[in-house]
């Protein structure tokens, strides 16, 4: 079965560091995968996406990821933190049963910027 | 502009009481879901449809209900039989075909006592 990891319920970083969020997943055939934000009482938001093609997905806010299939990895990262980069983050897989896509789900990263 | 929206934001309901979510879209997507989302427990399916008047249940539907009359529209009524209804819950979208990704209402946070 298809699963989602994401390492670390909270990960702190200061304010102009690196981002690294980290994302596992686990899949019989090859994946799509997704990075959402959701800021507090609020709803998620498409960060970025992997299909297809380039391996290294670019998306919104400065944020990227890497498909890495020998590590069966999606890590997201930004190479300078905003404090409005404060959220928590989620990493999914797209799996079709019913003919049709659903999203697994990790539990979600909370992101805390120091200043 | 094309969106989800949710109505109301925040829902206060008695305990024994149902009450229903309401969920529109006007972005012609075929797929429609329900989640719920607990502090550290990320997003559980409650119920989704890929089509009007076709609906399946997810991980969680016990204590709920959903309708799918119009492709706009997927209300979902929390009933007396959920034991533990207060939560945030967040309606999704999606085009048919594709590679999966869902876009998402801002949420209704409802809280019964």
């Amino acid at each position: 079965a298809q699963s989602v990891t994401q390492l670390g319920s909270h990960v702190s970083v200061s304010e102009g560091a690196l981002v690294l969020l980290r994302c596992n997943y686990s899949s019989s055939v090859p994946p799509y995968l997704f990075w959402y934000v959701q800021y507090p009482n609020q709803g998620l938001q498409l960060l970025l996406k992997y299909t297809t093609g380039a391996t290294l997905v670019k998306g919104i806010n400065g944020f990227e990821a890497e498909f890495k299939k020998s590590e069966t990895s999606f890590h997201l990262t930004k190479p300078s933190a905003h404090m409005s980069d404060a959220a928590e983050y989620f990493c999914a897989v797209s799996v079709t049963w019913d003919s049709n896509y659903q999203l697994i789900w990790g539990a979600g990263t909370k992101l805390i910027i120091k200043p | 502009d094309g969106g989800i929206t949710q109505s109301p934001k925040y829902l206060f309901r008695k305990e024994g009481q149902n009450v229903t979510l309401s969920c529109e879209q006007n972005l012609n997507h075929d797929a429609m879901y329900w989640y719920r989302q607990d502090p550290g427990q990320g997003l559980r399916l409650i119920y989704y449809s890929q089509i009007v008047n076709d609906f399946q249940k997810g991980d969680i539907a016990e204590g709920y209900s959903v309708s799918r009359e119009k492709k706009e529209s997927f209300p979902l009524t929390v009933t007396s039989a959920q034991k533990n209804p207060t939560a945030f819950y967040l309606c999704a979208s999606r085009v048919a075909g594709g590679p999966g990704e869902q876009y998402f209402g801002p949420g209704t946070r409802l809280t019964v006592t």
